[in-house]
């Protein structure tokens, strides 16, 4: 049962346009959402997260956007630099609990 | 900063072999996390621990056993090693809900 699905196993685009991330969780009880980025050979790090009272967080190029009524929020990259290739994780935790439930990734590849 | 190590960035053992993957922080974090990672299937949570000596299984625990007799370290063990645990194995440390990341361990089992 795959409580948070991130739908799009690769995407590309051209560097200094708009990298769109999706993903869809099943769990109302979900309060609190993160989105990681993971590199060849390394682990994860943090990038953004968002409390379900936002629909939106900010910081920098990156932006998380909460669709709490489609269960979907989405992670904005603009503009799209070289360096952000790598793989994108969301992942969904509840308010009191410690564990993280994440999606399969996404691998970002920004084209010259 | 919060720095989690691993004990191994690349292994490489014989099916039926012991096998130990050690994980330190150094943040004085509560809770500690064993992942392993494969194509398409994203981070999938192996175990747990809250506290020293306290452990949970996480989603695929069967296969693997943890150790957390200090609270910098846990210890992820592979009783018999199978060629299906052939993996990158991800440790994380925490002291909320964000966690950081070792930078794993490729674990290749022959």
């Amino acid at each position: 049962d795959q409580q948070v699905k991130q739908n799009s196993p690769s995407l590309s685009v051209q560097e200094g346009r708009i990298s769109i991330l999706n993903c869809d969780y099943t769990n109302s009880m979900f309060d609190y959402f993160l989105w990681y980025k993971k590199y060849p050979a390394e682990g994860p790090t943090f990038l953004i997260s968002i409390s379900s009272i936002k629909d939106k967080n900010e910081d920098g190029r990156f932006t998380v956007f909460l669709n709490k009524s489609a269960k979907h929020l989405s992670l904005h990259i603009v503009p799209s630099q070289p360096g952000d290739s790598a793989v994108y994780f969301c992942a969904a935790s509840f308010q009191g609990a410690q564990k993280l439930v994440f999606g399969q990734g996404t691998r970002l590849t920004i084209n010259p | 900063d919060v720095k989690v190590t691993q004990s191994s960035r690349y292994l490489v053992k014989r099916t039926g072999e012991k096998v130990f993957l050690e994980c330190v922080q150094d943040m004085d974090h509560e809770n500690m996390f064993w992942y392993r990672q494969d194509p398409g299937l994203g981070l999938r949570l192996i175990y747990f621990s809250y506290d020293v000596k306290m452990k949970e299984k996480g989603d695929i625990p069967e296969g693997y056993s943890v150790s957390r007799e200090k609270k910098e370290r846990f210890s992820l063990i592979l009783e018999s090693a199978s060629t299906n645990q052939t993996s990158m194995y991800l440790c994380a440390s925490s002291l909320w809900i964000e966690q950081f990341f070792g930078p794993g361990t490729r674990l290749t089992v022959l």
